[in-house]
């Protein structure tokens, strides 16, 4: 049971490239969601998901698209890269609000630079 | 606009003190409130949450108290220890499919002394 993988852990990018950065979870979660982590601002909601087809947006979700074709990927893509969007993010996957006091439980994060 | 103010920004605690941490929200739907505790180079993970039915709720060293009237919750750690060293954040999120939507606050930065 590997939980909330995140992949690639560091990346680094030219402004204007594109990227994807990838979350899988096998936890069987129905909830999945991607967050940055901005120094000094807490975690911010980017886009969500309450199960596979579909999604909204979060916080701040201008310059990120999300889809999520099945219940353990929510693959997260940047269009177009600019500096702004150098952050930490982070995936997280947790079960049905109705299943209790349920958990969202994190992955490790992947640093993103944007040059 | 933060919906969840968090302070202090960072505190330092002796090993053996109580460290406390407080968050005050705004949305009045926010109904889950958790705390997470973030090591560096790793995710949050959760660490205690209670639901507004109760004013407290203790899991070992670590105690929130809730005021619904005045929209505030703090954590508390009690007998602090080096080990507890990690940066804390307190969300929130309003119930049905809004569950998975957390606000969070800024983050405390706790380092607990030897």
């Amino acid at each position: 049971n590997a939980g909330v993988t995140q992949t690639p852990k560091f990346q680094v990018l030219k402004t204007g490239q594109s990227m994807t950065l990838q979350c899988a979870q096998d936890m069987n979660h129905e909830y999945m969601s991607w967050y940055r982590q901005d120094p000094g601002m807490g975690l911010r909601l980017i886009h969500y998901s309450v199960g596979a087809g579909i999604t909204d947006q979060g916080e701040v979700p201008n310059g990120y698209n999300v889809s999520r074709s099945t219940t353990e990927d929510f693959p997260l893509r940047l269009l177009s890269a600019a500096p702004s969007q150098t952050s930490v993010y982070f995936c997280a996957s947790g079960r049905d609000a109705g299943a209790g006091n349920q958990p969202q439980h994190f992955g490790d994060g992947t640093r993103l630079s944007i040059l | 606009q933060q919906q969840v103010k968090q302070s202090p920004q960072s505190l330092i605690v002796q090993k053996g003190g109580i460290s406390i941490i407080n968050c005050a929200y705004e949305n009045t739907a926010f109904d889950y409130f958790p705390w997470y505790q973030q090591f560096p180079g790793k995710g949050p993970a959760l660490l205690i949450a209670i639901r507004p039915d109760v004013s407290e709720k203790k899991e070992g060293r670590f105690t929130i108290s809730f005021n619904k009237s005045a929209k505030q919750f703090s954590l508390h750690i009690m007998d602090s220890q080096p080990g507890d060293s990690a940066t804390y954040f307190c969300a929130a999120s309003a119930g049905g499919t809004s569950y998975g939507k957390l606000t969070f606050g800024q983050g405390t930065i706790l380092t607990v002394h030897p």
